[in-house]
């Protein structure tokens, strides 16, 4: 699986559009891009993936560029309660059952201000 | 989506004993994962239960250490066996339901293990 590279943390005003970008400048063309978020004290929560097309959905947008080569999660009005470690996985997908898992790296820290 | 429980949810043991934790799902799954989560770390995937055979394991995890079962397409344990402090960690599952081999997956709350 391509490696990913994300800032260790950032802070965003609440109800402000939080950004978070993602590196992942050696994916392949049939590598996913996901983004997952681990509350403290919480197992991780899936948000979002994608592939080539920007995604969204209840959560969060999701925003690839052309060349693939990174991304970028937005949440739209930032709440206090999305206050977590973000991360970003490009990965092929385990359809080949154990040759690929998700690799969770170190993530982004968002921590949202009053 | 799937709503996972684990028990316990947190426990103290002594070293040298062992720790069975449980992962129920509410819906059949085809693929369920268990993780570790060491003190300030990130996620690691330990192996994958697979249903009515040997569980896959990752490099570094084997299966005198953390035996798993897979009885059927809800339930799945992981043992953590032998235990030392340096397997202090919250230990967590996880399930695919899209069948289909995607990353989508859904987690459970975790067991936090302290080992004394």
């Amino acid at each position: 699986d391509a490696k990913t590279t994300q800032p260790p943390s950032m802070d965003c005003a609440e109800g402000r559009a939080a950004n978070l970008p993602c590196n992942h400048s050696t994916i392949s063309g049939n590598e996913y891009v996901y983004w997952y978020r681990q509350i403290h004290s919480q197992g991780p929560q899936y948000i979002i993936h994608g592939l080539k097309n920007n995604e969204t959905n209840e959560m969060a947008s999701l925003i690839i560029t052309e060349d693939r080569k990174s991304s970028t999660l937005i949440l739209p009005h930032a709440t206090l309660r999305d206050t977590a470690v973000y991360y970003c996985i490009v990965t092929r997908g385990i359809s080949n059952f154990g040759n690929e898992k998700l690799t969770f790296g170190t993530g982004t820290r968002l921590t949202i201000i009053p | 989506s799937a709503v996972i429980s684990q028990k316990p949810s947190r426990d103290i043991c002594q070293r040298g004993t062992s720790l069975t934790i449980q992962c129920q799902v509410d819906s059949q799954v085809t693929m369920m994962f268990w993780y570790r989560q060491q003190p300030g770390q990130s996620l690691t995937l330990i192996a994958t239960a697979n249903q009515g055979s040997e569980a896959t394991y990752e490099s570094g995890f084997v299966i005198d250490k953390f035996p798993i079962s897979r009885p059927n397409l809800t339930f799945s344990t992981l043992t953590v066996s032998n235990m030392s402090p340096e397997d202090s960690s919250i230990y967590l599952c996880s399930v695919d339901t899209s069948g289909r081999g995607t990353d989508t997956q859904y987690f459970g709350p975790g067991t936090r293990l302290t080992v004394l």
